[in-house]
């Protein structure tokens, strides 16, 4: 298995902020790396694949960065509706795997 | 627009087994790969497997013992069972809809997630 490591694991900011969040792999995984926004009872969302490819119909507030083993999901100005929990998951092999999650809360 | 639903029982006896299924509408299953997801309480994502409509599977290790992923393309859905449950199974289940892109894969469709809780 590849092992994700997100940090930090939770997060407090306010609306306007610009935040960062990492995401390492435990060994190279070129871009084949992807963010979702999961909120309770939603629907998860894929934001960010390839790294940095922006979905169809994401803010482009949000954006992604890295290659090799660290990566860096941005958000340059918070509104409401993105506190949520963030996962970064890898796709370069078989076995798909997630970071434990990095939980945005309103300051 | 494809849309997943899951549907199955919210509570689960120990050592029996969890089935669930995901109702894919809005297009045809017959095309992509479809994936289970879980998400026990208070903790991370955890990808369980994935059937393609061909009934190709591919299952995580650490479950591969206990899982089985089936597809009904008549009914456009795609089905899981986990036999041998335990209180570890506890979580959010969800299915989502897996696809190739330029570099591997990604979950671009999600449904909203079942709750099940195993408990006597």
């Amino acid at each position: 298995d590849i092992q994700m490591t997100q940090s930090p694991s939770s997060l407090s900011a306010s609306v306007g902020d610009r935040v960062t969040i990492t995401c390492r792999a435990g060994r190279t995984i070129t871009i084949y790396l992807n963010w979702y926004q999961v909120k309770p009872g939603e629907a998860p969302q894929l934001l960010i694949s390839a790294a940095s490819s922006l979905q169809n119909g994401v803010p482009s507030r949000f954006s992604g960065s890295g290659s090799g083993t660290d990566f860096t999901l941005t958000i340059s100005s918070l509104q409401p509706e993105d506190f949520a929990t963030y996962y970064c998951q890898q796709s370069y092999t078989t076995l798909p795997t997630f970071g434990q999650g990095t939980r945005l809360e309103i300051k | 627009q494809v849309q997943l639903q899951e549907s199955g029982p919210g509570l689960v006896k120990p050592s029996e087994t969890l089935f669930l299924t995901c109702s894919v509408s809005g297009g045809s299953i017959s095309s992509n790969y479809w994936s289970w997801i879980r998400q026990p309480p208070g903790k991370g994502l955890e990808w369980i497997g994935y059937i393609y409509h061909s009934g190709s599977t591919n299952y995580s290790p650490s479950l591969k013992s206990r899982v089985a992923i089936s597809v009904d393309t008549s009914k456009n859905q795609f089905s899981l069972n986990l036999s041998s449950v335990t209180a570890a199974d506890t979580a959010v289940y969800y299915c989502a809809r897996m696809s190739i892109v330029r570099a591997g894969t990604n979950f671009d469709m999600w449904g909203q997630g079942t709750m099940v809780t195993v408990s006597s």
